[in-house]
């Protein structure tokens, strides 16, 4: 089946470093979402990227869709301990059950003040 | 004025149990789902309920029984408990099918921590 993978599992780093989340899916994406999960939250919608080679920005958060449209990136810049958390790439399959979204296995980020 | 609410935000139970969480949520979506998420926080989705129509039904055990009784609500039912189904269960909702309009994802409940003694 579908798989979405992301790397790293988890990161630590000093707050004012950069982090950059990678998102890999098994299948081409008709879309790629970018949720945040708080420790002991819920996931929040992020944005979403729907042509190939799109990037998008967020204040410090920039979002890429790879041109083949199976991987995309997170990058933070300058870090803060507000950032800490899970952050999950989703995606929907191109010409699968159009409302099915798969999660990416998600990026921990530890900010140490 | 919360979006999607979900009750109970924690459930502890006995094995072989029966119990229910509820969810609503006044986006005025027309898609509801379920996803458990694990210990190691992997999200899985379950059910799909588009306009109280069910659309997606992962091979989940037929213990676990969705009901949308209107577009608005969409309770999860589990028969006979078990360990393994220790999780926290999410109901999230959306506008629509596949992608969202710009600017919209998936909005999702708080949660509720289901913990099978």
């Amino acid at each position: 089946g579908q798989q979405v993978m992301q790397i790293p599992q988890y990161q630590h780093v000093q707050e004012g470093e950069d982090f950059t989340t990678y998102c890999n899916s098994s299948t081409t994406l008709s879309n790629i979402q970018w949720y945040k999960q708080r420790p002991g939250g819920h996931p929040v919608f992020l944005i979403q990227l729907v042509k190939s080679g799109e990037v998008k920005k967020q204040k410090r958060l920039t979002f890429q869709f790879g041109e083949a449209k199976k991987n995309s990136s997170l990058h933070i810049t300058a870090t803060q301990t507000t950032d800490v958390g899970t952050y999950f790439c989703a995606g929907h399959r191109e010409g699968g059950a159009t409302n099915k979204l798969i999660f990416g296995t998600g990026t921990l980020l530890a900010v140490q003040p | 004025d919360t979006a999607v609410s979900q009750t109970p935000k924690y459930l502890v139970t006995q094995m072989g149990n029966d119990k229910s969480i509820k969810c609503e949520q006044n986006l005025g979506h027309d898609t509801m789902y379920w996803y458990k998420q694990d210990s190691k926080k992997f999200l899985k989705i379950m059910f799909s309920y588009n306009n109280k129509e069910l659309i997606i039904n992962e091979t989940v055990p037929n213990r676990f029984s969705p009901k949308s009784p209107d577009k608005a609500h969409l309770n999860l039912h589990i028969n006979s408990l078990e360990l393994g189904d220790s999780a926290v269960y999410f109901c999230a909702s959306s506008q629509g099918w596949g992608s969202q309009p710009p600017g919209y994802g998936y909005t999702f409940g708080s949660g509720t921590r289901l913990t099978v003694v």
